[in-house]
């Protein structure tokens, strides 16, 4: 089992571009989960799906922000309009049903670089 | 909202020493709690977690439990220089895991 695996590792963008972000959970997760980590705010959570359904995005900034689950292999995280202060580390994680209340395993996450 | 805080912001001991760190949160009704462990660049890996009130121990790791007090800690005996690292507690209870912003520890040889 690879774990979870997150792509790009990094990415750089230039204020006002898109950066989608990639990740595959592990293989029979049921809950997939986007948090972001940055020195100042530590772990932050922004979103959740469980068998695909989005299922809590209170974590989500609003307007910029928007997450997927198409198919059980693969979420994807997009920011729109890139700013200054969303760089950071873009962690994802999967679990086998319980998000509340069982292990998370995260990926390594992608370092976004807004210049 | 859930408010995770920990404490100390940093630490650092001498090998051997004794370890101890801090979460408290703000939801009574909260019903899981853990310790992740990050390694510099790598992931978060969780450490060991509890549901009730008490104490758990698993090898060198101890977690205690108040939910009274809306307290938990983690100790670690005999600290390595491997156990340095970013430690994270995190509470859940009905939705997703919330961490606290963390405690870095420098196990000194």
């Amino acid at each position: 089992n690879a774990g979870v695996i997150q792509t790009p590792r990094h990415k750089v963008t230039g204020k006002g571009q898109e950066a989608t972000l990639w990740c595959e959970p592990i293989s029979g997760h049921s809950a997939v989960f986007w948090y972001r980590q940055t020195i100042v705010q530590g772990l932050e959570f922004l979103t959740y799906f469980r068998n695909q359904a989005p299922i809590d995005d209170s974590g989500m900034p609003k307007e910029r922000f928007s997450a997927q689950m198409p198919n059980q292999s693969h979420s994807t995280l997009k920011i729109q309009s890139t700013q200054p202060q969303d760089s950071a580390v873009y962690l994802c994680a999967s679990s086998w049903t319980d998000p509340s209340a069982e292990t998370l395993y995260f990926g390594s996450g992608t370092r976004l670089t807004v210049l | 909202q859930q408010k995770v805080q920990q404490s100390p912001e940093s630490l650092i001991v001498p090998e051997g020493a004794m370890t101890s760190l801090n979460c408290t949160f703000s939801d009574s009704a909260s019903q899981y709690f853990a310790w992740y462990r990050q390694h510099s660049g790598k992931a978060p890996k969780a450490l060991m977690s509890i549901f009730s009130n008490g104490e758990k121990e698993e090898g060198r790791f101890t977690i205690h439990l108040n939910k009274a007090s809306l307290h938990f800690s983690l100790h670690i005996r005999d600290s390595q220089p491997s156990d340095s690292a970013l430690y994270l507690c995190a509470v859940g209870g009905g939705r997703a895991l919330i961490f606290g912003t963390g405690t870095t520890v420098s196990v000194s040889p």
